[in-house]
C-alpha cells in the first residue's frame, strides 16, 4: 500500500531565503507526483506535476525534483517570499491506486518578513 | 466556469440530520474526485467517477456516504445520519483524463456536525 510522508512538518523561514520541501513514498511505481499549496481554508492549488518520466519541472520561482527508484521528491522554492507561506502537499498517483491520489500530510510553511 | 465550484462554502448541521454536498467540474473534464480533509487526518480519497464508467467507491467511509453525477457533469455527495466525526473539509476535484492527469481541486465545503 503506498504512503507518502512530508517532512518537515512545519517550517519557518525569514524572507529571501531559498528553502526545500520533502516527500516521499514508499510505492516507487507510480504514474506522476503533483505538489500542490493550501492556503488557510481554502482548496488546494496545484503547483507543479511531475511525471514518472522526468526529473524535474520548473515553475519560477518553484522546482521540484524527483527520483522514483528512490521514493523522493523535493519542492524547491528560492527566494521565499511573505506571500509564499502556505501549507504545501504532495500526492501520488499510481497503476494501484485507480486515479485517486494519496497525499502526504503537507508541511506548513511561514516566511517571516 | 473557470474552476472546480462547490456549494455550500459552509454547512452546520445537527447530528442525524442528512446534508447534501455539490460540486461542479471544469467543463469537459471527465474524471470527478472526493476527497475529505480532516484535522489530524490529512486528505483521504473518498469516491472517483471516471465517464461512464461505475465509479469507484473504495473511500466511503461508510454506508451513509452516497455520491451521484448526473448528466457526467456535476456531483452530489450525500451524507446520511451525520456524525459529529463527519465533520470535516470536504473538496472535489476534476481532471480532463483521469488517471495521470492533473486534478483541480475546488474550495470545500467545510461541514461542521453538533
Amino acid at each position: 500500500k503506498q504512503e507518502v510522508t512530508q517532512i518537515p512538518a512545519a517550517l519557518s523561514v525569514p524572507e529571501g531565503e531559498n528553502l526545500v520541501l520533502n516527500c516521499s513514498f514508499t510505492d516507487s511505481a507510480i504514474y506522476n507526483l503533483q505538489w500542490f499549496r493550501q492556503d488557510p481554508g481554502k482548496g488546494l492549488t496545484s503547483l507543479l506535476l511531475i511525471q514518472s518520466s522526468q526529473r524535474e519541472q520548473t515553475s519560477g520561482r518553484l522546482n521540484a525534483s524527483l527520483d522514483k527508484s528512490s521514493g523522493r521528491s523535493t519542492l524547491y522554492i528560492a527566494a521565499s517570499q511573505p506571500g509564499d507561506s502556505a501549507t504545501y502537499l504532495c500526492a501520488v498517483d499510481g497503476p494501484n491506486q485507480g486515479g485517486k491520489l494519496i497525499f502526504g500530510q503537507g508541511t506548513e510553511l511561514s516566511v517571516k518578513p | 466556469g473557470a474552476g472546480v465550484s462547490q456549494s455550500p462554502s459552509n454547512k452546520v448541521t445537527e447530528k442525524g440530520k442528512d446534508v447534501e454536498l455539490r460540486c461542479d467540474p471544469i467543463s469537459g473534464h471527465t474524471a470527478l474526485y472526493w476527497y475529505r480533509q480532516s484535522l489530524g487526518q490529512g486528505l483521504e480519497f473518498l469516491i472517483y467517477f471516471q465517464g461512464n464508467s461505475a465509479p469507484d467507491k473504495s473511500g466511503l467511509p461508510s454506508d451513509r456516504f452516497s455520491a451521484e453525477r448526473t448528466g457526467g457533469s456535476v456531483s452530489t455527495l450525500t451524507i446520511q445520519r451525520t456524525q459529529q466525526e463527519d465533520s470535516a473539509v470536504y473538496l472535489c476535484a476534476s481532471s480532463l483524463q483521469g488517471a495521470t492527469g492533473t486534478q483541480y481541486f475546488g474550495p470545500g465545503t467545510r461541514l461542521t456536525v453538533l
